[in-house]
């Protein structure tokens, strides 16, 4: 079946240490995207890339990095620099140019 | 800055009843305005989306009523289920998906 994968569901790591976070789409979208949610609050953006390997940042790109290899393949990596990590991370995909994005199932990430 | 405004945070609806989400939005040049539902655990899924040419958009029990002059959109769950107990999300963009602004969500409880 066609969809966003997120892996791990769950994770946990030590303050201090970076961490990344997969997703890979086969929906042959051109477009993805990571969202961060934190509880009772909206999803807000960190990246999207629209074409391979060339990469926007969000509204909250400050600590975080991604890489992009293959347009259904986007990791994003949560580095020791970004103060508050723990959250809900969404990894997202859409067609190019459209206004519909689809998303994954989303990853738990925990610093301790 | 562009913000969509939710309310209620929460709302507890007896199931067969009407619940009814508002978002509000600042920037007039938005054209897309969708909703998505989230399960506990689980990345958001597209419900129901409307553009500004058309005040009223229904998909089975769900309703998307839309007014321009006032700058809000609201959903409306008609015959509540158990089931739609969720969170819901409103967002609004123009231009694409990675211009895509959320509200803050509202928690929907239907008692059974």
């Amino acid at each position: 079946d066609g969809g966003i994968t997120q892996s791990p569901k769950y994770l946990f790591r030590k303050e201090g240490q970076n961490v990344t976070l997969s997703c890979e789409q086969n929906l042959n979208h051109d477009a993805m995207y990571w969202y961060r949610q934190d509880p009772g609050q909206g999803l807000r953006l960190i990246y999207y890339s629209q074409i391979v390997n060339d990469f926007q940042k969000g509204d909250i790109a400050e600590g975080y990095s991604v890489s992009q290899e293959k347009k259904e393949s986007f990791p994003l990596t949560v580095t020791s620099a970004q103060k508050n990590p723990t959250a809900f991370y969404l990894c997202a995909s859409s067609i190019r140019q459209t206004d519909t994005i689809y998303f994954g199932e989303g990853s738990w990430l925990t610093v301790v | 800055q562009q913000q969509v405004k939710q309310s209620p945070q929460s709302l507890i609806v007896q199931k067969g009843g009407i619940s009814i989400i508002n978002c509000a939005y600042e920037n007039t040049a938005f054209d897309y305005f969708p909703w998505y539902q989230q399960f506990p655990g689980k990345g958001p899924a597209l419900l129901i989306a409307i553009r500004p040419d058309v005040s009223e958009k229904k998909e089975g029990r769900f309703t998307i009523s839309f007014n321009k002059s006032a700058k809000q959109f609201s959903l409306h769950i008609m015959d509540s289920q158990p089931g739609d107990s969720a969170t819901y999300f409103c967002a609004a963009s123009r231009g694409g998906a990675q211009k895509l602004v959320f509200g803050q969500g509202t928690r929907l409880t239907i008692n059974p």
